[in-house]
């Protein structure tokens, strides 16, 4: 089993509709990461969390650090939030980033 | 523009023979890191470096080598003792190796070996 857990795997959505990708994770940590992935191939890393919500325009990132868990929600999503959301966390030995294999989102207008 | 920069973007190699990824930074970053991702894969650590002239393995680092002579310049080279390494490349870099440090990605080389 993954140390880091991502669902669904794919998701698809018509434009406008609010989307919420899951996070789930077996270790202790010290902070947990979410990023995208365009097409391309290039990543951004759009939060950093180690407690509570952080927003950032339609974009909104949650962690509750007692079920292990975070999600990240896309408000009125638009075609251009086409991507893969991955998220990541820090183990709290803190030696290195454990990746889940990503969320592949479509957005159609 | 500060950022990291990859090269090539796609690069193809016959089997056998060693290969170097290129990757710069002018973030003024200490911590650089070296990431291998396959399809239906999580992000694996190769090699990473958290100051010059010190770099430390990995969980994938068999088959690969680096150095790290200049701050702004962390080098992958995929040697022939790497059973598989037909993968995409992705290099990285922070402040400095913190939990709390955000990660900043290059955009990645394509290596396909024939």
């Amino acid at each position: 089993k993954n140390e880091v857990e991502q669902s669904p795997q794919n998701l698809t959505a018509q434009e406008g509709e609010f989307i919420t990708i899951n996070c789930s994770y077996s270790v202790g940590i010290s902070a947990l990461h979410w990023l995208q992935q365009h097409p391309g191939g290039g990543i951004v890393s759009l939060f950093m969390l180690s407690s509570g919500k952080k927003k950032h325009g339609r974009l909104i990132a949650t962690i509750n650090i007692q079920e292990k868990h975070s999600s990240l929600h896309i408000t009125a999503s638009h075609p251009r939030d086409s991507a893969v959301y991955i998220c990541a966390v820090r183990s709290s030995r803190g030696d290195k980033l454990i990746f889940g294999t990503g969320t592949r989102l479509q957005v159609f207008p | 523009d500060g950022g990291i920069t990859q090269s090539p973007k796609y690069l193809f190699r016959k089997e056998g023979q060693n290969v170097t990824l290129s990757c710069e930074q002018n973030l003024n970053h200490d911590a650089m890191y070296w990431y291998r991702q396959d399809p239906g894969q999580g992000l694996r650590l190769i090699y990473y470096s958290q100051i010059v002239n010190d770099f430390q393995k990995g969980d994938i680092a068999e088959g690969y080598s680096v150095s790290r002579e200049k701050k702004e310049s962390f080098p992958l080279t995929v040697t022939s003792a790497q059973k598989n390494p037909t993968a995409f490349y992705l290099c990285a870099s922070s402040i400095w190796d913190s939990p709390y440090n955000e990660q900043f990605f290059g955009p990645g080389t394509r290596l396909t070996v024939l």
